[in-house]
């Protein structure tokens, strides 16, 4: 069974462009969340898609946003970009149906702002 | 609201001595709490949950950890270390099956000194 797939694995930006990402979760899964991870703030949620809804969403500004395909695949976008948005941002897939809700990552998209 | 507080950002130990990384956790519902370890520049993979049934969990690569309620703790152990174990290794709790939206600790590192 193929694992969660992200896409571009890495990438460079300059200030106050937008850059869009993208995931394809385990098959079957439903659910989708996105994370951010820098050496300073760790893991922080993003948000969460579940059949097309954002289910869940974290505390980041609007340039953050995201959606959901009808096949489960998910593209985040961010808009404007800062040198702070500089980070690993993480993909994870889980099932989402009555199952403890362990989450399968992918390996992440590295965004480099300059 | 939800919190985990991972005691240590760095362990350093020898190889087969004793792994021992401390999570507490702050959650007002019952909660569902994972332990997940990464490697350099890869995703975050699972070692283990507690989904309220046994307290003692056993996960792969010989890590366990015992969920203590009364202590709001979720260690994580491993009798002896291995070179492979150096990661980095996160604690994150959830406060239902769907652990789409999970509150991660700051990470511990862990070294395994030859």
């Amino acid at each position: 069974k193929a694992g969660v797939t992200q896409t571009p694995r890495y990438l460079i930006k300059t200030r106050g462009q937008q850059v869009t990402l993208s995931c394809s979760p385990i098959s079957g899964h439903r659910s989708v969340s996105w994370y951010q991870q820098t050496p300073g703030q760790g893991l922080q949620f993003l948000f969460e898609y579940f059949s097309e809804t954002q289910r869940n969403k974290g505390n980041f500004p609007g340039r953050f946003s995201g959606r959901q395909f009808s096949n489960s695949r998910s593209e985040m976008n961010v808009s404007t970009l800062e040198l702070g948005d500089s980070a690993l941002y993480l993909c994870a897939s889980s099932l989402s149906q009555g199952a403890p809700g362990e989450l399968f990552f992918g390996e992440g998209s590295r965004l480099t702002v300059l | 609201a939800q919190s985990v507080t991972q005691l240590g950002s760095h362990v350093s130990v020898s190889e087969g001595a004793l792994v021992l990384l401390r999570c507490n956790y702050s959650s007002s519902v019952p909660p569902y709490l994972f332990w997940y370890v990464q490697y350099p520049n890869q995703g975050l993979q699972l070692l283990l949950k507690y989904t309220s049934a046994a307290t003692l969990v056993k996960g792969i690569n010989g890590f366990e950890a015992e969920f203590k309620k009364s202590e709001t703790s979720f260690h994580l152990t491993k009798p002896s270390a291995h070179m492979s174990d150096a990661a980095e290794y996160f604690c994150a709790v959830s406060a239902n099956t769907n652990a789409g939206k999970s509150t991660f600790g700051d990470g511990t590192t862990l070294t395994v000194k030859p």
